[in-house]
């Protein structure tokens, strides 16, 4: 089992541009979640689905944030425009849903610089 | 507001010896706990859990202690590696519909020498 796969491991972009953060969550896990990141905050949940459907989002900073997951294999947190302030480590994990036996499973993370 | 603490920004300790990681709670309704350990550029693992029904929990080199009337929990390793030198996350679920919404701690580097 390959893990959970993030892409792309390194962004750098400018402010106002838009970013598109990509993630595969493992074969079989029905809930995904979008993390992130940063020194002020630390690890904080932005958004989380079950069987491809949003659940809760109420992380999600702003409106400038958006996610998808068209299908049990592929999800994406895209930022437009964005900025400086995004600057975080985005962290995608999947697990079986409600599953004590079933811990998170992240991936390596997505390293987002705004420039 | 910050329902899980991890006071204790870095720990250093020599090879062979125990580790202790503490962690604070407020949340009384808070009913499971979970550490994850996390190296450079990598993604947090999971390491070790406890149900508020238990005070202990053992997994090989790893214990977790949770004291619910003091709503601490603890890590302990032993003994300690260079290798466990990783930044270490307490978390509990944060509400219902499952146990993965969870509230991490803001971690504890801890750094084994030899």
């Amino acid at each position: 089992d390959a893990g959970v796969i993030q892409s792309p491991r390194h962004e750098v972009t400018e402010m106002g541009q838009e970013v598109t953060l990509r993630c595969k969550p493992i074969s079989g896990h029905n809930s995904l979640f979008w993390y992130r990141q940063t020194m002020m905050r630390g690890l904080e949940l932005l958004i989380y689905f079950n069987n491809n459907v949003p659940i809760d989002d109420s992380g999600m900073p702003e409106d400038r944030f958006s996610a998808k997951m068209p299908n049990a294999s592929f999800s994406t947190l895209k930022i437009q425009p964005s900025e400086p302030r995004d600057s975080a480590v985005y962290f995608c994990a999947s697990s079986l849903w409600v599953s004590i036996n079933s811990p998170l499973h992240f991936g390596n993370g997505t390293r987002l610089t705004v420039t | 507001d910050q329902q899980v603490k991890q006071n204790s920004p870095s720990l250093s300790v020599q090879e062979g010896r125990i580790s202790i990681l503490n962690c604070d709670y407020t949340n009384s309704m808070f009913d499971y706990f979970l550490w994850y350990k996390k190296y450079p550029a990598e993604g947090p693992t999971f390491l070790i859990s406890i149900s508020s029904i238990k005070d202990k929990n053992e997994d090989g080199r790893f214990t977790v202690f949770l004291n619910k009337s003091a709503k601490h929990l603890s890590l302990h390793i032993v003994p300690s590696q260079p290798g466990d030198s990783a930044v270490y996350f307490c978390a509990a679920p944060r509400g219902p519909g499952g146990y993965n919404k969870l509230i991490f701690g803001a971690g504890t580097r801890l750094a084994v020498h030899p």
